[in-house]
């Protein structure tokens, strides 16, 4: 099956700056890599997301990079904001429609500091 | 929009109750349905995959009698946690996906069930 692998589990950084997760995965299958943010005791939202056939996308300052040789991909946050502060999962699929049937990585802890 | 609406939220039972968690789409049909457990400072791990009229199937490893699933209509599934223990203490996510639609699976806000 797949396995997902996600670093680094906590970062921290200063407001303004930029933060980035790297997720690696195992099955050449999957299609479809999102990423979630999920704040303490919410549920997980979706911010961003990238099919295969694309090698990276952008929303203001979010940004998903892929590479589907080497099997990983990427979150990059830009001017981070206290309001970033989550956790985020990457997580990934053979397909858009199977999403629900995800594998996540373990999840990163962001924290802004203003 | 695509709500999806667990209830309840929170819920403390006594070991070797049983409790039952709702995941309901609020604003559209889903004929698939998930269910996630999270532990704290972890990632979600699928239990279950709840299809509307039929049998759910099961993650390897996830004890199908513990955790019973109906999905009786197109906009609710229902986890049963049978005889509940200390260490079925989580929290609970489910996911629904829009029928017919090439969409992601949208997220209920989870249920933090506590066995005590």
């Amino acid at each position: 099956g797949e396995n997902v692998e996600q670093h680094p589990s906590t970062l921290s950084v200063q407001e303004g700056d930029s933060a980035v997760i790297k997720c690696t995965y195992s099955d050449s299958a999957s299609n479809y890599f999102p990423w979630y943010k999920q704040e303490l005791g919410k549920r997980p939202q979706l911010i961003i997301d990238i099919r295969s056939n694309v090698g990276e996308k952008k929303d203001q300052r979010i940004a998903v990079t892929l590479n589907k040789t080497a099997k990983h991909f990427s979150l990059h946050i830009t001017e981070t904001q206290p309001e970033d502060s989550a956790v985020y999962f990457c997580a990934a699929s053979i397909s858009r429609t199977n999403a629900g049937k995800s594998t996540f990585g373990d999840g990163t802890t962001l924290t802004v500091k203003p | 929009g695509a709500v999806v609406s667990q209830h309840p939220s929170w819920v403390i039972c006594k070991s070797g109750t049983s409790v039952k968690i709702e995941c309901r789409s609020l604003d559209f049909q889903a004929t698939t349905m998930f269910w996630y457990r999270q532990f704290p400072k972890q990632s979600l791990m699928l239990m279950a995959t709840s299809n509307e009229g039929s049998k759910a199937t099961y993650e390897q490893g996830v004890e199908k009698d513990k955790f019973l699933i109906n999905h009786a209509s197109l906009t609710l599934s229902t986890l049963t946690v049978t005889s509940a223990h200390p260490e079925d203490s989580s929290f609970y996510i489910c996911s629904a996906k829009k029928t017919g639609m090439n969409t992601e699976a949208f997220f209920g806000q989870g249920t933090r069930l506590t066995v005590v």
